[in-house]
C-alpha cells in the first residue's frame, strides 16, 4: 500500500490555472471513483476540496474541479488567488486501506 | 454539529506505548456506514493514514504499522481508542483523528490534531 505520487511543488500567478496529478495504481485510483483533494495552510486540519473525484463539498469555491484519468488523478485550480498557497493532498479509498498523496506545495507568485 | 476532539500525551519517551483519544460528538459510530480513521503528519511532512475503525467493528491498518497499532471504539462514550507501540523518533507527528463520510468515502470532519513528541 505505497502512497500515491504527487509533484512536491507548483507555482503560477495570480489568475492563472494549475493541476496538480496525483498517481496511483490500478489496486486505487484506478479502481475506485473515490479520490478526495484537501487543503492545508500552515498549521491547521486538512480541509476537503473535492470528493469522488469530481465534486465539491458546499461552500467550496468552484475555481477547484477535479477530475481522473486512469490511474491518475488531477487537481485543477483556475483563477489563482494568494489564499490558495497551501499544500494540497490526494486521497484514494482502495478497500482496506486509505493511502495519501505525498503531498503539493503550491505557491502563488 | 459534527467535532471531532484528539487527546494523549504530548510526550512519550522511546519505547513506550502511546495511547491517543478521540472524542466525538454531532454523528454516531453505531450508524450504518459510519467510519472513523486515524491520520498522521511529521513536521513539515505529508499526511499517512494510520487505521479506520468502521460501525460494525470491522478493523484496517496500515501494511507499514500494522504490528504496532491498535483501534478500538466506545460506542457508548463516543469515542475511538488508538493504540501504537514502541514509539521511536520517527514517530513525532501531529495525530489526527477524522471522520469518514459513507458512501462516497472521505474525510468531512477533522480534529484539530494533538503533536506527540517521541524522546527520551
Amino acid at each position: 500500500q505505497s502512497a500515491l505520487t504527487q509533484p512536491a511543488s507548483v507555482s503560477g500567478s495570480p489568475g492563472q490555472s494549475i493541476t496538480i496529478s496525483c498517481t496511483g495504481t490500478s489496486s486505487d485510483v484506478g479502481s475506485y471513483n473515490l479520490v478526495s483533494w484537501y487543503q492545508q495552510h500552515p498549521g491547521k486540519a486538512p480541509k476537503v476540496i473535492i470528493y469522488e473525484g469530481t465534486k465539491r463539498p458546499s461552500g467550496v469555491s468552484n475555481r477547484f474541479s477535479g477530475s481522473k484519468s486512469g490511474n491518475t488523478a488531477s487537481l485543477t485550480i483556475s483563477g489563482l488567488q494568494a489564499e490558495d498557497e497551501a499544500d494540497y493532498y490526494c486521497c484514494s479509498y482502495a478497500g482496506s486501506s486509505t493511502p495519501f498523496g505525498g503531498g503539493t506545495k503550491l505557491t502563488v507568485l | 454539529q459534527v467535532t471531532l476532539r484528539e487527546s494523549g500525551p504530548a510526550l512519550v519517551k522511546p519505547t513506550q506505548t502511546l495511547t491517543l483519544t478521540c472524542t466525538f460528538s454531532g454523528f454516531s459510530l453505531s450508524t450504518s456506514g459510519m467510519c472513523v480513521s486515524w491520520i498522521r503528519q511529521p513536521p513539515g511532512k505529508a499526511l499517512e493514514w494510520l487505521a479506520r475503525i468502521d460501525w460494525d467493528d470491522d478493523k484496517y491498518y496500515s501494511t507499514s504499522l500494522k504490528t504496532r497499532l491498535t483501534i478500538s471504539k466506545d460506542t457508548s462514550k463516543n469515542q475511538v481508542v488508538l493504540t501504537m507501540t514502541n514509539m521511536d523518533p520517527v514517530d513525532t507527528a501531529t495525530y489526527y483523528c477524522a471522520r469518514i463520510r459513507p458512501p462516497q468515502y472521505y474525510f468531512d470532519y477533522w480534529g484539530q490534531g494533538t503533536l506527540v513528541t517521541v524522546s527520551s
